[in-house]
């Protein structure tokens, strides 16, 4: 089946470490995107890609990073500058083509501060 | 611009009884609507859309919602819930010929008593 896989599920970060949520869609989609979840607050985003090799700052991209180098993956670094980190992070797909068409999602990593 | 608005934080319920999660957007041109479903520590699920044609629109579990163009609504109903729909639902738009960057709601918590 088709679908959106995030790893780790649960995550843990040092202070001033540099942390890699993983993300990979086997579905085909042009587009991928990252989102912070806090309670309360629903879905920002972060980042978004709607080809390889190039992705553009989403409402809160400061202290996080992205890369697209391959259509399936987007990864997403949670630098030691992004001072409250503590969050539950999803990646979504979709066709890049108009907005009508809906956004896939991935079950989520909880990142959380040692 | 885009704006959702979901009127509700959280809706508690008895199971068996009906419920509306009330969802309103702004928006100068068309909109396609969306509403997703998150249980505990997954991603969002697409319950149902509404792109064009018939206003009222049936999803999965369920669950309909209704688009209304004059008060800018697409409010979320289900006859009968059940323990198993406590979750947290959201409400997204994305404009026409927009950036088709979907804006989500805050979310509405849908608590379901015994």
């Amino acid at each position: 089946d088709g679908g959106i896989t995030q790893s780790p599920k649960y995550l843990f970060r040092k202070e001033g470490q540099n942390v890699t949520l993983s993300c990979e869609q086997n579905l085909n989609h042009d587009a991928m995107y990252w989102y912070r979840q806090d309670p309360g607050q629903g879905l920002r985003l972060i980042y978004y890609s709607q080809i390889v090799n190039d992705f553009q700052k989403g409402d809160i991209a400061e202290g996080y990073s992205v890369s697209r180098e391959k259509k399936e993956s987007f990864p997403l670094t949670v630098t030691s500058a992004q001072k409250n980190p503590t969050a539950f992070y999803l990646c979504a797909s979709s066709i890049w083509v108009t907005g009508n068409q809906p956004q896939h999602f991935g079950d989520g990593t909880r990142l959380s501060i040692l | 611009a885009q704006s959702v608005t979901q009127l509700d934080s959280q809706v508690p319920v008895f199971e068996e009884a009906p419920v509306e999660l009330r969802c309103n957007y702004s928006s100068s041109v068309s909109v396609y609507l969306f509403w997703y479903v998150q249980y505990p520590n997954q991603g969002l699920q697409l319950l149902l859309k509404y792109l064009s044609g018939s206003t009222l629109v049936k999803g999965i579990n369920g669950f309909e919602a209704e688009f209304n163009k004059s008060q800018t609504s697409f409010h979320l109903r289900k006859p009968s819930v059940h323990i198993s729909d406590t979750a947290e639902y959201f409400c997204a738009v994305n404009r026409e010929g927009g950036s088709y960057i979907p804006t989500f709601g805050r979310g509405t918590s849908l608590i379901v008593h015994p």
